[in-house]
C-alpha cells in the first residue's frame, strides 16, 4: 500500500499569511494526487486534482506543486475561510490512501 | 446540480448488518465509478470502496474487506454499502463520493455523510 504522510499535522496561521502544507508519498505516485479541504461538520471539498490544477470555484490564493513523491499546498493570503483540515489523497493505486491531514488554526 | 445523499445510518450493535445507500441525481450516474469514504470521530479520512460505472469491478481497504459489500443500481441512480459483522472501530460518518477523471483521478463531489454508530 502506498503510505501518504502530511507535515505539518497542525499548523497556526495569521489571516494574511502565506502557508505550505506538504504531502509525501511512500512510492512515487506521478501526479494522481489530490487536495481536499474539509471543515467541521461538513463533507470534504475538492481543491486541487492532478497535483496542481485547480478545481473550478475555488479561490486562486489555493497552488499545488509537485510530481513522484513530494507534493505542496500553498494557500498565498490565508483568509478567514481558509482555516480548516486539508487532506491529500493519491488515486495511483488502491486502496486510495489519504494523508493523516493537516489543522491548519487561527493564531 | 449534482447532488449525493447518503442515508441509512443509525445505531447497530455489534456483529450487526446495516445497509447503506447513496442517491444521485444532477449527472449521468452510470458514467461514473463511486466510492466510499469515513471519517471516525475526530479523525482523518478512510478510503473504504470503489466500484466501476457498470458494477463489474470493486476494489476494498484491507479494514472491509469480506464484511462490507459495495453494489449499485443504475436503473435507481443509487450506490449501496451493506455493511456486516460491525464493530465498534466501523463508527464513523459514511461518505459517497464520485469518481472523476482529467488527467488524474479525484472525488469531485461527496454526499453530506450519514452516521453508524456501532456500540451496545
Amino acid at each position: 500500500d502506498i503510505q501518504m504522510t502530511q507535515s505539518p499535522s497542525s499548523l497556526s496561521a495569521s489571516v494574511g499569511d502565506r502557508v505550505t502544507i506538504t504531502c509525501r508519498a511512500s512510492q512515487s505516485i506521478r501526479n494522481y494526487l489530490s487536495w481536499y479541504q474539509q471543515k467541521p461538520g461538513k463533507a470534504p471539498k475538492l481543491l486541487i486534482y492532478a497535483a496542481s490544477i485547480l478545481q473550478s470555484g475555488v479561490p486562486s490564493t489555493f497552488s499545488a506543486s509537485g510530481s513522484g513523491t513530494d507534493f505542496t499546498l500553498t494557500i498565498s493570503s490565508l483568509q478567514p475561510e481558509d482555516f480548516a483540515t486539508y487532506y491529500c489523497q493519491q488515486s495511483f493505486s488502491t486502496p486510495y490512501t489519504f494523508g493523516q491531514g493537516t489543522k491548519l488554526e487561527i493564531k | 446540480e449534482v447532488q449525493l445523499v447518503e442515508s441509512g445510518g443509525g445505531l447497530v450493535q455489534p456483529g450487526g448488518s446495516l445497509r447503506l445507500s447513496c442517491a444521485a441525481s444532477g449527472f449521468t450516474f452510470t458514467s461514473y465509478s463511486m466510492h466510499w469514504v469515513r471519517q471516525a470521530p475526530g479523525k482523518g479520512l478512510e478510503w473504504l470502496s470503489y466500484i466501476s460505472s457498470s458494477g463489474t469491478t470493486m476494489y476494498y481497504a484491507d479494514s472491509v474487506k469480506g464484511r462490507f459489500t459495495i453494489s449499485r443500481d443504475n436503473a435507481k441512480n443509487s450506490l449501496f454499502l451493506q455493511m456486516s459483522s460491525l464493530r465498534a472501530e466501523d463508527t464513523a460518518v459514511y461518505y459517497c463520493a464520485r469518481w472523476d477523471y482529467r488527467i488524474s483521478w479525484f472525488n469531485d463531489y461527496w454526499g453530506q455523510g450519514t452516521l453508524v454508530t456501532v456500540s451496545s
